[in-house]
């Protein structure tokens, strides 16, 4: 099946700094998906992207479909971005319709 | 419009009891899939439930299953509980079948197995 891989597996910023999650992906896929995990376990969903790049407030994100892998930007970080960042993706064909997650980045974000 | 919502939110119970979670999915949405997250295997898919039907099943013993009502709603089912089986169980929902289809997380069920 289709393997993701996520880098780095942990990082640490000072507040405001600026940092960049990558995801690669070992095949095409139909649907790539960022989601923040908070600390009660919820998923939230921060970016849906199987191709391009999209903005919301301090976060953006990339994906270079042709390259397989995609990138998640946080600039001036808070404290509050603190957490575990996870990209998921779907593909078609034998692997059926289901998320394929990487291992996650776990952000600490220090005041 | 309400979210993915999960019941119970925390259950405890011992090993070789059997557990049923349930999860109501986006008014709307008619795809349900879950997945359990453990520390070690991280984020795994158990199942998808469209129509009632189990689409695509992930890689676990058959003492996980689960259903889907006709009001969309899916409940999962563990029986004779092992140790290993204590994780997060996150259910998702999305529109339709399609893979492009975005995904959206409930808050889960932890469970943890004495």
């Amino acid at each position: 099946g289709i393997q993701v891989e996520q880098s780095p597996p942990d990082l640490i910023l000072q507040e405001g700094a600026n940092s960049t999650l990558r995801c690669n992906f070992s095949d095409s896929v139909n649907n790539l998906q960022w989601f923040h995990q908070n600390p009660w376990g919820q998923l939230i969903n921060l970016f849906y992207i199987p191709s391009g790049t999209k903005q919301n407030g301090r976060l953006s994100a990339t994906t270079v479909a042709t390259e397989r892998y995609s990138l998640l930007y946080i600039s001036s970080s808070q404290t509050t971005d603190s957490g575990v960042y996870f990209c998921a993706v779907g593909s078609s064909g034998a692997a059926g319709n289901k998320l394929t997650f990487g291992g996650g980045t776990r952000v600490l974000v220090k005041p | 419009k309400a979210g993915v919502t999960q019941t119970p939110r925390y259950l405890i119970k011992t090993r070789g009891q059997q557990v049923t979670l349930s999860c109501s999915p986006i008014s709307g949405h008619r795809s349900v899939s879950w997945y359990q997250q453990t520390p070690g295997q991280g984020l795994q898919f158990l199942f998808e439930y469209f129509s009632e039907t189990q689409r695509n099943k992930g890689n676990f013993p058959g003492r996980f299953s689960g259903r889907q009502f006709s009001n969309s709603r899916s409940e999962m089912n563990v029986s004779t509980l092992e140790l290993g089986d204590s994780a997060l169980y996150l259910c998702a929902s999305k529109v339709g079948q399609r893979e492009r289809n975005e995904q959206f997380f409930g808050p889960g069920t932890r469970l943890t197995v004495l």
